[in-house]
């Protein structure tokens, strides 16, 4: 399996742009979640998702952040308008219900987003 | 609520030799998974061990094994023959049986001295 795949890698942008960030979970893996993470606060959930459903995005900072998963292998974060404190990297990860490993969160490489 | 704490925020072992991760937790409940992940420099999280609560018998993973004492809520990871790719940040982590928030430490650094 390729395991979770996120795009961009890298992400510069400027203050007040909408920033899209994308996720491609394991297939077969029910369950999406996208975290975030900076010096001052480590690793942050911000939402995931159970069989592209939101369940839990009370970790969402504030409105100008929205995630959707409109189907099982794709999922997106936006940040709309972005701003300087947003800069972070940030992980999509995706884990299964069922089986062997369930529970287990495999994480993407990472978006590093750096907003000037 | 869950916790989890890691009081050594950063770990020196020379290579070859052997290193101890300490990671205690807390909740109320008595069915959870515990796990260890690794971030390089690349910023990858990558899964080291995990360990179900259940279990009495300590994961182990080639050189990586832990100690889970349940009664204590004490989950250490053992590094045995460390490599210099072992250098990282080790974060430990808990998630429970019926739920699904996976709640992080804040993270060791490993050095490793060649």
């Amino acid at each position: 399996d390729a395991g979770v795949i996120q795009s961009p890698r890298h992400e510069v942008t400027e203050m007040g742009q909408e920033v899209t960030l994308r996720c491609k979970p394991i297939s077969g893996h029910d369950y999406l979640f996208w975290y975030r993470q900076t010096m001052m606060r480590g690793l942050e959930l911000l939402i995931y998702f159970n069989n592209n459903v939101p369940i839990d995005d009370s970790g969402m900072p504030e409105d100008r952040f929205s995630a959707k998963m409109p189907n099982a292998s794709f999922s997106t974060l936006k940040i709309q308008p972005s701003e300087p404190r947003d800069s972070a990297v940030y992980f999509c990860a995706s884990s299964s219900g069922t089986g062997l490993t369930t529970k287990t969160q495999y994480f993407g490489p990472g978006t590093r987003l750096l907003v000037l | 609520a869950q916790t989890v704490t890691q009081s050594q925020p950063e770990m020196s072992v020379q290579e070859a030799e052997t290193v101890t991760l300490s990671c205690t937790y807390d909740t109320s409940e008595s069915d959870y998974y515990l796990f260890w992940y690794k971030q390089p420099p690349s910023r990858q999280m990558i899964l080291v061990i995990r360990q179900e609560a259940y279990k009495q018998q300590n994961a182990t993973e080639n050189r990586f094994s832990v100690n889970f004492q349940k009664a204590a809520k004490s989950f250490s990871l053992k590094i045995s023959d460390s490599q210099l790719g072992d250098a990282a940040m080790y974060f430990c982590a808990s998630v429970l049986t019926y739920g699904n928030k996976l709640v992080f430490g804040a993270g060791t650094i490993l050095r490793v001295k060649s």
